[in-house]
């Protein structure tokens, strides 16, 4: 499983963007990004998954650029709601049944 | 979407008692559950691989007699930590995924665990 590295935190204000950076120099060529969310006392939620290029939902956009050695998760205008730890995660998609190893996350904090 | 849940949310009890986790995939299917324990300010830990029908693959350092992990249908896995001790009080998670439909695994809310 390909090692990822995340900046420990960061801190931003409400309404801007927020942009996290994830670095995983030996991905696989069958591996994808995926990013997970965690609040305190509660379990990882998923927020975003893409292979290259970038990819958008509801709340996010992920950044991949061609080499595919490092990802960004992009968090349009941040609230405080958004503070939060996020995981950069590599692996195979559709992971039912292969097992997660989630590194040290970004402790994001968010304040008005 | 996919629901896990997880049960208790949070337990205290007295070192040398047995604690029993579960963790049930509400609306789908799941083969394969996994168990992770996070201490404060650390990142998740993988502990096992349930499988559904057959014994759990523990992780490297799990001891296998400690946490008992039993995963006797489709839709529960349970998680017992034997003769807890104080240094077992964790936050434990489980998560699972429907295989069928192809997508991310999900996570329950967790299970507080503090030993006396």
């Amino acid at each position: 499983l390909a090692k990822t590295t995340q900046p420990i935190s960061m801190d931003s204000y409400e309404g801007q963007e927020v942009n996290i950076t994830c670095s995983h120099n030996n991905i696989a060529t069958n591996d994808y990004i995926t990013w997970y969310q965690q609040f305190p006392s509660q379990g990882p939620r998923f927020i975003i998954q893409g292979y290259k290029t970038k990819v958008t939902n509801e709340v996010a956009s992920l950044f991949i650029p061609a080499d595919r050695k490092s990802s960004t998760l992009s968090l349009p205008r941040v609230s405080l709601s958004d503070t939060a730890v996020y995981y950069c995660l590599v692996g195979l998609p559709n992971t039912g049944f292969q097992k997660l190893v989630f590194g040290t996350g970004t402790r994001l904090l968010v304040s008005p | 979407g996919a629901v896990v849940s997880q049960h208790p949310s949070r337990v205290i009890c007295k070192s040398g008692t047995s604690v029993k986790i579960e963790c049930r995939s509400l609306d789908f299917q799941a083969t394969t559950m996994f168990w992770y324990r996070q201490f404060p300010k650390q990142s998740l830990m993988l502990m096992a691989t349930s499988n559904e029908g057959s014994k759990a693959t523990y992780e490297q350092g799990v001891e296998k007699d400690k946490f008992l992990i039993n995963h006797a249908s489709l839709t529960l896995s349970t998680l017992t930590v034997t003769s807890a001790h104080p240094e077992d009080s964790s936050f434990y998670i489980c998560s699972a995924s429907d295989r069928a439909s192809n997508q991310p695994q999900h996570f329950g809310d967790g299970t507080r665990l503090s030993i006396l």
